[in-house]
């Protein structure tokens, strides 16, 4: 299995909203990652995951926050977004942190209304 | 600090025409250099990737690079373009000491039947 999921495909929600992506793999990989992409723009690294400890914070507002609850799954919690933060996010996984060898999933997309 | 430039913005080429994407780095010792493909509303796949050796990689989709050091350069070039090729390629440099990747602001590519 080569492949990392993410849950939901598609999220609308408003600002006052509280909400999760999810992301899975079964590659026994030990680090994670999250991304956001914007429109016509390339990946910016978010957070980093290694053995379930977060590692890296790219000084990520806190209306987002990370999870990793085991090794195979990365959570992001949602609270009081803004319009700004729609965007694809990413997920990704590695063999262990660093790499540069990262496998991605198909992303959620998110609306903020 | 390390960047990439991917100079063209957006390319068309013709079904069964041979393909040539450029992309630039900027770095002091010899980078880990990436190529990923990301499909419309998709994650990003990782087409191939140069660590050592051999300048020349080859990778999937009958996709292959060159890195040129006294050019800076690590252009993706497939001998004939399928319609399915059609997408957003991103180059992407990873310094030997960070845990980050750098991508380029991506090539568009357009296939014309």
């Amino acid at each position: 299995d080569t492949e990392v999921t993410q849950t939901p495909k598609h999220l609308v929600m408003g600002m006052t909203n509280k909400k999760s992506l999810k992301c899975e793999q079964h590659m026994g990989h030990r680090a994670m990652y999250w991304y956001k992409q914007k429109a016509k723009k390339p990946p910016e690294l978010m957070f980093v995951y290694s053995y379930e400890k977060l590692s890296i914070n790219e000084s990520v507002p806190s209306r987002f926050s990370p999870e990793c609850p085991n090794s195979s799954l990365l959570n992001l919690h949602l609270h009081a977004l803004q319009p700004e933060d729609s965007a694809l996010y990413l997920c990704a996984s590695s063999q262990r942190w660093p790499s540069y060898e990262q496998y991605f999933g198909p992303g959620t997309r998110l609306t903020v209304t | 600090a390390q960047s990439v430039t991917q100079p063209d913005i957006h390319i068309t080429v013709s079904e069964g025409a041979s393909l040539e994407l450029r992309c630039n780095y900027s770095y002091g010792a010899t980078p880990y250099l990436f190529w990923y493909v990301q499909s419309p509303g998709q994650g990003l796949q990782l087409l191939l990737k140069y660590f050592s050796g051999d300048t020349l990689v080859q990778g999937i989709k009958g996709f292959e690079a060159e890195f040129k050091r006294s050019q800076s350069s690590f252009n993706l070039r497939k001998p004939s373009v399928h319609w399915s090729d059609a997408a957003e390629y991103f180059c992407a440099v990873g310094e030997g000491s960070n845990y980050k990747l750098t991508f380029g602001k991506g090539t568009l590519l357009t296939v014309n039947p």
